[in-house]
């Protein structure tokens, strides 16, 4: 079946530009994750999204970051007023009973 | 103490060599293990997983986990330049919530031919 898709896959922007990513989860999966990956780190956790439960926003590095899920459907990270700072991989993952897969990432720089 | 902890690398093993890639943890209530491969320039790929003390195999897979240590591995055996990638080690942590998975920063593997 189709794996987690997301887009675009490479985004340009300047500083200040707010932007706004997209993940389209495995169809049934009810948990969500967001992840950042700088060049050369780690995974960054962000948010978690599961079913309707209020999400886990533990990870949003500051209130420029928001995500949004609909249900157990497509998921948004937006990012207000980028910084350079902000450029990177975001990785999203759905996950069904503890295993989570990834989607292919956008990677973001911001100018 | 990083809750997640493995050595960056590389490691370097030549073609049809085992590599033994190790990893632990520091929450004793973790249940579920996981370990990635991320090629560069790519996203994470699962490969394994294990929740019981002792070996699970699969393929050229073998991944180990002792509990008692907090302690979890994986072994390649036949390695290939093919699996040349940074191998991520996932642990679930109570801590942070059942689903939540912490992720090591991963070990640089390179087969040499």
């Amino acid at each position: 079946g189709a794996g987690v898709s997301q887009s675009p896959s490479n985004k340009v922007t300047e500083k200040g530009k707010d932007v706004e990513l997209r993940c389209d989860p495995i169809s049934g999966h009810t948990a969500l994750y967001w992840y950042r990956q700088r060049l050369g780190q780690g995974l960054e956790f962000l948010i978690y999204f599961q079913g309707n439960s209020a999400p886990d926003k533990s990870g949003l590095p500051s209130d420029r970051f928001s995500a949004e899920r609909t249900g157990e459907s497509v998921s948004t990270l937006t990012i207000q007023r980028t910084q350079q700072e902000d450029s990177a991989v975001y990785l999203c993952a759905s996950s069904e009973q503890g295993l989570q897969y990834f989607g292919p990432g956008t990677r973001l720089l911001v100018l | 103490q990083k809750e997640v902890e493995q050595n960056s690398g590389p490691l370097s093993v030549p073609e049809g060599a085992i590599a033994s890639l190790n990893c632990t943890y520091s929450d004793r209530g973790s249940q579920s293990f996981f370990w990635y491969r991320q090629y560069s320039g790519k996203s994470p790929e699962l490969i394994m997983s294990i929740y019981s003390n002792g070996d699970k195999e699969d393929g050229r897979f073998t991944a180990q986990l002792n509990k008692a240590s907090q302690y979890v591995s994986l072994l390649i055996r036949d390695s290939q330049p093919s699996d040349s990638a940074t191998y991520l080690c996932a642990v679930n942590s109570l801590n942070t919530g059942f689903q939540k998975l912490v992720f090591g920063t991963g070990t640089r593997l390179l087969v040499s031919p």
